[in-house]
Parts: C-alpha cells; structure tokens; sequence
C-alpha cells in the first residue's frame, strides 16, 4: 500500500510553545490530508480536513487558531500546535487520500506523540 | 453522515477465523465500506474496503449484505499480531470524511 510518513514520532515541549508536525505521502500525491487526534483507550477524532492550495476545513469545536494546518504541496501537510497546553498532550495522526474517487483509499501515518510539560 | 455500529470486543482462538461484524443501516447507495485495524500506539492500518460487491486479498475477506446494511470482516486464520482494534468505516462521500467509531477490540488467544 501507500506510505505515509509522519515525523516526529515523538516530542516534548514546554507549556507556552509552538510544535510542529509532518505529514508527507512518500509515493504518492495527496491532495487531501486528514488530521485526527486520540486520547488513550479511545477512537480517532477528525480535526480536519486538509486540500492542496486552500485552507483547512476544520471538525466543530477545533480551534483553528491554535491548530494550524498547511497543505503547501501534494506530498506535504503541517500541523502546528500552537502555544502548547499540558491539555494539548495526545497522539496525532494524519492520514492521505490516493484520489477524488469515493473507491479511494487512506492511508495512515504512524502518529506522532505530543507531551507538553 | 452514516454511521457504523460494531461490538465492543471480541476475542478468537488462534488459527480459527474471525468474524467481524459492523452495522451501517444508514449507508447510501455510493458509499464504500472501510475497515482499518490499529495495534496499540500505531497509525491505522488499511485492511480492505468494498462498495456491494464481496472482496477479498492477501489479508481479509469482505462481505457485505445484499441490502448493504451491514458487512463482516473475516480473517480466516487469526494469529496472535492479528490482535487489535478493528474499524469499520463508510467514507461519507456528501461530507468527504472518514468518520471513526469506537471499534471492535479483538483479542486472539493462544
């Protein structure tokens, strides 16, 4: 299947900091990027919703402002978590669409682990 | 949006097929059904989707109802990494998102 790399796997940041996260499909172009988030022992929630070239559509009750997305190219989508809160700790995944078609498949990244201290 | 139902776990002997059940009563005629698994602290896994037809590859078997009102996810020889959480998904084509569900936490034993 496709491969989608996220990096990094894991950080630790200081409460009041900004932290980015990497998105890349590696052998594919991706026009849309999802981000979701996971708390332990629960399911995946859908922050957003990512196009190439345009703004993130973002889930209801997802702050924009302090989760920043950008889909600058195909292979390429950012989240930046923006001044970090202890709450803000949680497990990011972001995932890749193959295509346009409602056959098309996701792919997922392997998540990136975010610990705010 | 539709939505999909699953138990909440299951558990399977090794080497014997599991049989995984999802409900989507509520799926429309151009949506796909998607199942993914996730091992604790990974990115989901793609296991194999299907619109009406029965699918089938190199890891599982997909069947879906006639009325399209639920399907089963059958991996015909459970081993011990086969343990995980399970997810069903219908793509939701009106909102274009995949929407999670609690999942079917599978458990196989030796």
């Amino acid at each position: 299947g496709a491969v989608v790399s996220q990096h990094p796997s894991r950080v630790i940041c200081k409460s009041g900091t900004s932290v980015k996260i990497e998105c890349r499909s590696l052998d594919f172009q991706a026009t849309t990027m999802f981000w979701y988030r996971q708390f332990p022992k629960q399911s995946l929630m859908l922050m957003a919703t990512s196009n190439e070239g345009s703004k993130a559509t973002y889930e209801q009750g997802v702050e924009k402002d302090k989760f920043l997305i950008n889909h600058a190219s195909l292979t390429l989508s950012t989240l930046t978590v923006t001044s970090a809160h202890p709450e803000d700790s949680s497990f990011y995944i972001c995932s890749a669409r193959t295509g346009q078609g409602s056959g098309n498949t996701i792919y997922f990244g392997e998540g990136s682990w975010l610990t705010v201290v | 949006d539709a939505k999909t139902t699953q138990p909440p776990s299951m558990d399977c002997a090794e080497g014997r097929a599991a049989n995984l059940p999802c409900n989507h009563s509520t799926i429309s005629g151009n949506e796909y059904v998607y199942w993914y698994r996730q091992i604790h602290s990974q990115g989901p896994q793609y296991i194999i989707h299907g619109l009406k037809n029965n699918e089938t590859n190199e890891m599982a078997s997909l069947i879906i109802t006639e009325d399209r009102k639920s399907s089963t996810l059958i991996l015909p020889h459970a081993t011990l990494r086969d343990t995980a959480v399970y997810y069903c998904i219908v793509f939701t084509s009106g909102t274009y998102k995949y929407i999670f569900g609690t999942g079917t936490r599978l458990k196989v034993l030796a």
